[in-house]
């Protein structure tokens, strides 16, 4: 079945560093990518998504392009901030199903220092 | 506003015990999901439900029930059938005409079995 792999945490970086969670996934066809992230005792909060191949998402200075060819959606920011502290989730719904359940991976925690 | 709302924040359930959790969404989604997340698992799927009246299970059902008599309440009962029910469970709903794929998150309910 469908499933989403993505690099395992924690990640530390200081504060201005540049930020790549890598994220790669199986599936048929076309699936849609997500980025969740999840604040400390929050729930999650979507942070940017793809539909199609070479589909680029962005938002809040955060960027992760559609790869068909690799089968990835890596997520990277040129520089973070501590408050972009968070755990991190890669997703997908697979090809033609919208409106079904998401398919995560395991998560990466992200903590930046001043 | 719009949102989803579950309720506890926190729970505490001793062994043996049945328990509900609350979730409800104003957003007037037809598709609504329980999501359980345990340190290092990534988020995955008890049930879902896309319309009222009707549900699936997903993933990891056994041990808990849902129902889905009205559209923006979705209910999740944790029985003394599931053997490990500490955990994080979250709710979410997806149905913006123009966005079918984008869920949206409640703040989740901490459960704790003592």
């Amino acid at each position: 079945g469908d499933s989403v792999t993505q690099m395992e945490g924690p990640v530390t970086l200081s504060e201005e560093a540049c930020l790549t969670i890598n994220c790669t996934y199986t599936a048929t066809g076309y699936p849609s990518l997500f980025w969740y992230v999840q604040y400390p005792g929050e729930g999650l909060q979507l942070l940017l998504k793809a539909t199609k191949a070479d589909d680029k998402g962005s938002n809040k200075g955060f960027e992760a392009t559609y790869r068909k060819e690799t089968t990835s959606f890596h997520l990277e920011k040129g520089s973070v901030q501590v408050s972009d502290s968070a755990v991190y989730f890669c997703a997908l719904i697979p090809a033609n199903q919208a409106g079904t359940a998401l398919i995560f991976g395991k998560g990466t925690t992200l903590s930046v220092s001043s | 506003d719009g949102g989803i709302t579950q309720s506890p924040k926190y729970l505490f359930r001793k062994e043996g015990q049945n328990v509900t959790l609350s979730c409800e969404q104003n957003l007037n989604h037809d598709a609504m999901y329980w999501y359980r997340q345990d340190p290092g698992q990534g988020l995955r799927l008890i049930y879902y439900s896309q319309i009222v009246n009707d549900f699936q299970k997903g993933d990891i059902a056994e041990g808990y029930s849902v129902s889905r008599e009205k559209k923006e309440s979705f209910p999740l009962t944790v029985t003394s059938a599931q053997k490990n029910p500490t955990a994080f469970y979250l709710c979410a709903s997806n149905g913006d005409r123009g966005r079918p794929d984008t869920q949206y998150f409640g703040p989740g309910t901490r459960l704790t079995v003592l």
